[in-house]
């Protein structure tokens, strides 16, 4: 199985901070990365899929990168409403896989 | 506007059974595969397992978590998809998201269903 870290598992930052969270694969998945957004409570809201491609509706102020075993997701300006978790997960390979999450909390 | 309602959640016991369903709604249900994840109280997210569209002979994926005990199918004409789940276990206790795999890649779930697989 295609094993996904990310990094960091937590942080804390401001409105108007730039985010970026690490996603790696444990082998080359080329671009089938998924990024994932959820909230206490709710089911998870799809960011980004093939590693770079925004999910229609979702703001441009999220963006990804990445290729082979190395992604990343970058929100440009936090807002209130982006302190959630954030998930990806690698679609190359079955069974399908699921980093373990990065909280993002006010600082 | 696509809608995936999941329902057939609730308490368990362990070694027994549930099915869960999930309606779908807004787009072409048969053309899509479709996939189920699941996620623990307090834990990430698992993929549980995914089956293909008619073109591809309704094939199915699996979790080793639990494959043998679940089965995943559909109809295509109740727009409807459906996990059936044998011999449950404590671990098995979660939310069970239904997903539309395809086009593009897990875009839309649906709200979730809680089972609670307890004594």
């Amino acid at each position: 199985d295609i094993q996904m870290t990310q990094s960091p598992s937590s942080l804390s930052a401001s409105v108007g901070d730039r985010v970026t969270i690490t996603c790696r694969a444990s082998q080359g998945i080329s671009n089938s990365l998924a990024w994932f957004q959820q909230k206490p409570g709710k089911a998870p809201k799809s960011l980004i899929y093939a590693a770079s491609s925004l999910q229609d509706g979702v703001p441009s102020k999220f963006s990804g990168s990445g290729s082979g075993t190395d992604f990343t997701l970058t929100i440009s300006s936090l807002q209130p409403e982006d302190f959630a978790t954030y998930y990806c997960q690698q679609y190359k390979n079955y069974p399908f896989t699921f980093g373990p999450g990065t909280k993002v909390d006010i600082k | 506007e696509v809608q995936l309602v999941e329902s057939g959640g609730g308490l368990v016991q362990p070694g027994g059974s549930l099915r869960l369903s999930c309606a779908a709604s807004g787009f072409t249900f048969s053309d899509h595969y479709m996939d189920w994840v699941r996620q623990a109280p307090g834990k990430g997210l698992e993929w549980v397992g995914r089956i293909r569209n008619k073109a591809n002979s309704y094939t199915t994926e699996y979790a080793a978590s639990v494959k043998g005990r679940f089965t995943i199918s559909r109809d295509d004409l109740k727009k409807s998809l459906y996990l059936q789940m044998n011999s449950l276990k404590t671990e098995d206790t979660a939310v069970y998201y239904c997903v539309r795999g395809t086009n593009p890649p897990f875009a839309y779930w649906g709200q979730g269903t809680l089972v609670t697989v307890s004594s």
